[in-house]
């Protein structure tokens, strides 16, 4: 079956420390998404890959890097720059239409701070 | 003040009882609105969505309502089960610039009790 995996699914983080989420969807997707979600607070969007080598910040991507090397693949990375990055990773994809709308998450990744 | 509002934020029922979850929301230009239901630690899965000229759609003994006019939707759990112990999330999509806009509700938390 078609879907999406995110690895690993708990991930610690000491101070100063960059660590890289893990995003793998076999839907055949163009589009791919990095959401956040905190206690008490809706998803937010902290960037998106419409196509391969291109993405585009969200609205709260200080502190995080990504890249779309590969149609399948949409790896995050959390860098030092990021202070307060205690909070559960999701990934998303869709088809190219309609743009911007998730459609399949993955299972997250729980990051926590050492 | 968060833009999709949802309530109750919380909600414990018996099993077997019906229940009905509410969403309003004040972002526009409205595209569409959908429900997920995020089991805990997981992610989010689609159980409907609708377009600005549907006002009710069902999946199983999920059935969603909404009025565009006073910007509400609701989402109606007949005849619940054990299994529908999860958080049901509202997201609404606008249009923007040939791209569409997604914001979340923070969620309302079902428990369901034997």
């Amino acid at each position: 079956d078609g879907g999406i995996t995110q690895s690993p699914k708990y991930l610690f983080r000491k101070e100063g420390q960059n660590v890289t989420l893990s995003c793998e969807q076999n839907l055949n997707h163009d589009a791919m998404y990095w959401y956040r979600q905190d206690p008490g607070q809706g998803l937010r969007l902290i960037y998106y890959s419409q196509i391969v080598n291109d993405f585009q910040k969200g609205d709260i991507a200080e502190g995080y890097s990504v890249s779309r090397e590969k149609k399948e693949s949409f790896p995050l990375t959390v860098t030092s720059a990021q202070k307060n990055p205690t909070a559960f990773y999701l990934c998303a994809s869709s088809p190219r239409w309609p743009p911007g709308v998730p459609q399949h998450f993955g299972d997250g990744t729980r990051l926590s701070i050492l | 003040k968060n833009q999709v509002e949802q309530s109750p934020q919380s909600l414990i029922i018996l099993e077997g009882k019906n229940c009905t979850l509410q969403c309003n929301y004040t972002v526009s230009p409205f595209s569409n609105l959908r429900w997920y239901k995020q089991d805990t630690g997981r992610g989010p899965v689609s159980l409907t969505i609708m377009t600005f000229s549907e006002n009710t759609k069902s999946n199983g003994r999920y059935t969603a309502t909404l009025d565009a006019d006073t910007k509400q939707s609701s989402l109606h759990i007949t005849a619940s089960q054990l299994s529908d112990s999860a958080s049901y999330i509202c997201v609404v999509s606008v249009n923007s610039g040939g791209y569409q806009k997604v914001t979340f509700g923070t969620g309302t938390k079902l428990q369901v009790i034997p």
